[in-house]
């Protein structure tokens, strides 16, 4: 069955760096465009962009511009999320879904604080 | 961007009841091939989202009949009748007709 592994939660510190991965399996990876989208309580859900799993081609959020950086690993079959220059703002939960919206990670958290 | 103004933030109901949630964007949702990228989530208590209604009004896989959608250009409406327990969550639209794509604030259903 088709699922998207991510990775686990993170614990980092303001102005460091982390990188979510996000495992597709039980269909061809370069089917579908990988979306990321961020959760957090105040902000609700926010789109952060999205990946051409075939092309490596990215389109990001305005917003999210500079923060994030997503690549992907075809042979791995994985996508990749990287945030840098944490702040406490960053703290959320990140999706990893498909471009549909019918394949979702379970999310990641990752926690900003010193 | 697209701003989703998403009502009721919440409500209450029993089972079996019927309940509408609507959906209001700012701009015309529908894209140049014609279609409108309108889609219904619900976010069950500790899950990721799942994929209810695309295109405004196309179940997902594996939803039930109970749920349906309506709406064109700015305004939709996801409808449940007969609610059971498991359709307890937070309820979401997004818009994916332009980018960035855009979520409503989210209709908390509660379960009397």
């Amino acid at each position: 069955q088709v699922q998207l592994q991510q990775s686990g939660a993170e614990l980092a510190k303001p102005g460091s760096s982390v990188k979510i991965s996000c495992k597709a399996s039980g269909y061809t990876f370069t089917s579908y465009y990988i979306s990321w989208i961020k959760q957090t309580t105040g902000q609700g859900l926010e789109y952060i962009g999205y990946i051409n799993t075939g092309s490596g081609g990215t389109n990001y959020n305005e917003k999210f511009k500079g923060k994030a950086t997503l690549t992907v690993d075809k042979s791995s079959s994985t996508a990749f999320m990287q945030l840098s220059s944490l702040t406490p703002d960053d703290s959320a939960v990140y999706y990893c879904a498909n471009w549909y919206f019918d394949f979702w990670g379970p999310g990641t958290m990752v926690t900003v604080s010193s | 961007d697209v701003v989703m103004t998403q009502t009721p933030p919440s409500l209450s109901v029993a089972i079996g009841q019927s309940v509408s949630i609507s959906c209001k964007s700012s701009q015309s949702l529908v894209y140049s091939d014609g279609k409108t990228y309108l889609h219904w989530l619900l976010q069950s208590p500790g899950q990721s989202p799942k994929l209810l209604i695309y295109q405004v009004s196309n179940l997902g896989s594996g939803v039930p009949d109970r749920f349906s959608g309506t709406g064109s250009q700015k305004d939709f409406t996801l409808k449940i009748s007969r609610v059971e327990a498991e359709d307890l969550g937070v309820y979401y639209c997004v818009q994916a007709t332009h980018f960035p794509l855009t979520f409503g604030s989210g209709t908390k259903l509660e379960i009397k």
